[in-house]
């Protein structure tokens, strides 16, 4: 079993609805990320998050530290938002690892027009 | 753009050829990461570089070769490459390796395909 499993595996949408995506991990972490990776590869980074809720735009990503879970959110979805979303997570356990990130496999959205 | 830049963009290598891979970053930092993509799989860490000095080695065949000349630049020597190591290898960095609090920002990645 993974330490972060995502859900779901891939999801579709009309453009517009409301969409959430969800994380759950399994070890003691420092912090939460979800990250945008477009068909050709390159990944960015949406947000970091170790408490409460950050909202950017569109997107709203939470976490739940005591439930060991977090969600993010896209409201009025778009086609432009079709992409896989990763979440990540960085493991508290000791220094020597605490640089490293945990990737779950990611959740593909489409929306369609 | 994301300041960091990988070069090529794609490749195709058979098993007994040698190739590199590079990757650059213009935004300062001080720790490198190498990591690949397989189809279905999460994102595998395979190497770190903290302050040029490598920091992190997670089990990774020895026909991957990890540089770190200088904190802007990192490479990957590959050679005897097997079909299964085809896969998407990106490169990412960070302001530092071990503070727990850092974004990582990742290069368009390397799509690698091994005959």
């Amino acid at each position: 079993k993974n330490e972060v499993e995502q859900s779901p595996q891939n999801l579709t949408a009309q453009e517009g609805e409301f969409i959430t995506i969800n994380c759950s991990y399994s070890v003691g972490i420092s912090a939460l990320h979800w990250l945008q990776q477009h068909p050709g590869g390159g990944i960015v980074s949406l947000f970091m998050l170790s408490s409460g809720k950050k909202k950017h735009g569109r997107l709203i990503a939470t976490i739940n530290i005591q439930e060991k879970h977090s969600s993010l959110h896209i409201t009025a979805s778009h086609p432009r938002d079709s992409a896989v979303y990763i979440c990540a997570v960085r493991s508290a356990r000791g220094r020597r690892s605490q640089g490293n990130l945990i990737f779950g496999k990611g959740t593909k959205l489409s929306v369609k027009p | 753009e994301t300041g960091v830049t990988q070069t090529p963009r794609h490749l195709v290598m058979g098993m007994t050829n040698k190739k590199s891979l590079k990757c650059e970053q213009h935004l300062g930092h001080n720790a490198m990461y190498w990591y690949k993509q397989s189809a279905k799989k999460p994102l595998e860490l395979m190497f770190v570089y903290s302050l040029e000095e490598r920091v992190e080695n997670n089990s990774v065949p020895s026909r991957f070769s990890p540089e770190c000349p200088n904190s802007s630049h990192l490479f990957l020597h590959l050679h005897t490459l097997q079909p299964e190591d085809s896969a998407l290898y990106l490169c990412a960095s960070s302001q530092s390796w071990t503070s727990g609090q850092e974004t990582q920002y990742f290069g368009p990645g390397t799509r690698l395909l091994v005959l």
